[in-house]
């Protein structure tokens, strides 16, 4: 059965650092990893999709990159701001089921302006 | 852009009421999910739809709930009688085109069972 784990559960930095998230999956059988932004009480907004076969994908200041092989995906913040405060979820699609995303608990992150 | 939309974004409800959750997905998309996430838990998958049928179902989604597509553009999350248990947040999602792809969600509806 498929496993997310997020590390650290919640991280505080001052404002202008670079900062990387981490995602750790069991099962190294899967179709993608997505990356997506929780505001508190909101919806989830999505980040970053990186496909099996990607070894990273970039999007503004965010890079994530995959090692599916090790069961592992980063997400790189550059140049933190204030506003980047949120909490960061990633999220597996698994080759057992293509229909469903398993979720890990996600980084709670605080930028300090 | 685009959005998926979901009303209401908060429902307070007796214990052993029925609640219907309706979203609204972006229009040219095919394939539609609920999930749900518990105060302080993670977000976790309930039902997948594709071509007004349940594709795939958790050990979560049981007689208890319902998905209906009525009209070709609302989905519906029903539950017949509510439980304690079923306070959380009820997010909508969709996916353009292929299952693999980027899921969209909405904001949520918070359902509080009291």
């Amino acid at each position: 059965k498929q496993e997310v784990t997020q590390i650290p559960a919640a991280l505080s930095v001052p404002e202008g650092e670079n900062l990387v998230l981490n995602c750790s999956f069991t099962d190294s059988a899967i179709y993608n990893l997505q990356w997506f932004r929780q505001d508190p009480g909101k919806g989830l907004t999505s980040l970053l999709l990186i496909q099996s076969s990607q070894r990273e994908q970039t999007s503004g200041r965010l890079n994530a990159s995959l090692d599916k092989s090790s069961g592992r995906s980063t997400l790189y913040i550059a140049a933190s701001q204030p506003g980047d405060s949120a909490t960061y979820l990633c999220a597996v699609r698994g080759m057992d089921s293509s229909y469903k995303l398993i979720f890990g608990s996600g980084t709670r992150l605080l930028v300090r302006p | 852009e685009p959005e998926v939309t979901q009303t209401p974004s908060h429902q307070v409800t007796q214990m052993g009421q029925e609640v219907i959750l309706r979203c609204v997905p972006i229009s040219n998309h095919l394939y539609f999910y609920w999930y749900r996430q518990i105060l302080g838990q993670k977000v976790e998958f309930l039902v997948s739809f594709y071509n007004n049928e349940i594709s795939e179902k958790s050990e979560i989604f049981d007689d208890q709930f319902s998905v209906e597509r009525p009209d070709g553009s609302n989905f519906t999350l029903k539950i017949r009688s509510t439980k304690l248990e079923d306070s959380a947040m009820y997010f909508c999602a969709s996916i353009p085109g292929g299952r693999y792809g980027e899921l969209f969600f909405g904001e949520g509806s918070r359902l509080t069972v009291l």
